[in-house]
């Protein structure tokens, strides 16, 4: 059964990086890894999605090592507006082929 | 604009009286998925459709029902409501995969069941 463990909440101030790593030890071989933030009383939305190694867009950095068992999600410079739920996400392959699995995210609080 | 619409966004009822959140996204996406979201739970998915007339269950299938006779639509139905179905529930599509390719949410439903 893939499973993601994440840390409960962080905090960070404005301006630093910040890392939120996903332990997901029983990933298949097929999956991907994908990222989501959800405001309060919002839907999450998708932020960043990687196979292996290292994957950038306008918002976020995502990186993967070889063994896949875990993954990082890194945001650069965060700002009051990035305090939010973020949620690592992996296939259930076994539980079926299209169920999914979200853990039970991570709470980020900017400080300013 | 590339949306998923549930209604209604606020519902209370009253135990045992049959109700239906319905969901529809304007983007032929093929996968729909239904979760709910308690304190400290995080999101657990309910059920899951890979297209029309294909559809099975999530982690906590127990007490819903859905179907999906068109591709824009995915109702989730509660026969016979109890309180511990109270909760905020999200609908979800993406293109073909709901594991590997970015799932779109809708705005939610708060459900209050008395």
């Amino acid at each position: 059964l893939a499973k993601t463990t994440q840390p409960i909440s962080m905090d960070s101030y404005e301006g630093q990086e910040v890392n939120i790593t996903c332990s997901h030890n029983n990933i298949a071989t097929n999956d991907y890894i994908t990222w989501y933030q959800q405001f309060p009383s919002q839907g999450p939305r998708f932020i960043i999605q990687g196979y292996k190694t290292k994957v950038t867009n306008e918002v976020a950095s995502l990186f993967i090592p070889a063994d896949r068992k875990s993954s990082t999600l890194s945001l650069p410079r965060v700002s009051l507006s990035d305090t939010a739920v973020y949620y690592c996400l992996v296939g259930d392959t076994p539980g079926g082929y299209q169920k999914v699995t979200f853990g039970t995210g991570t709470k980020l609080q900017v400080i300013p | 604009e590339a949306q998923v619409t549930q209604n209604p966004r606020y519902l209370i009822t009253v135990t045992g009286k049959k109700l239906t959140v319905t969901c529809s996204q304007n983007m032929n996406h093929e996968y729909m998925s239904w979760y709910r979201q308690d304190p400290g739970l995080g999101l657990r998915q309910i059920y899951y459709s890979m297209n029309v007339e294909v559809t099975d269950k999530g982690d906590v299938p127990e007490g819903y029902k859905v179907s999906r006779k068109e591709k824009r639509n995915f109702p989730l139905i509660l026969e016979s409501p109890s309180p511990n179905q109270t909760s905020l529930y999200f609908c979800a599509s993406s293109f073909q995969d709901g594991k590997n390719q970015p799932q779109h949410f809708g705005d939610g439903t708060r459900l209050s069941i008395l």
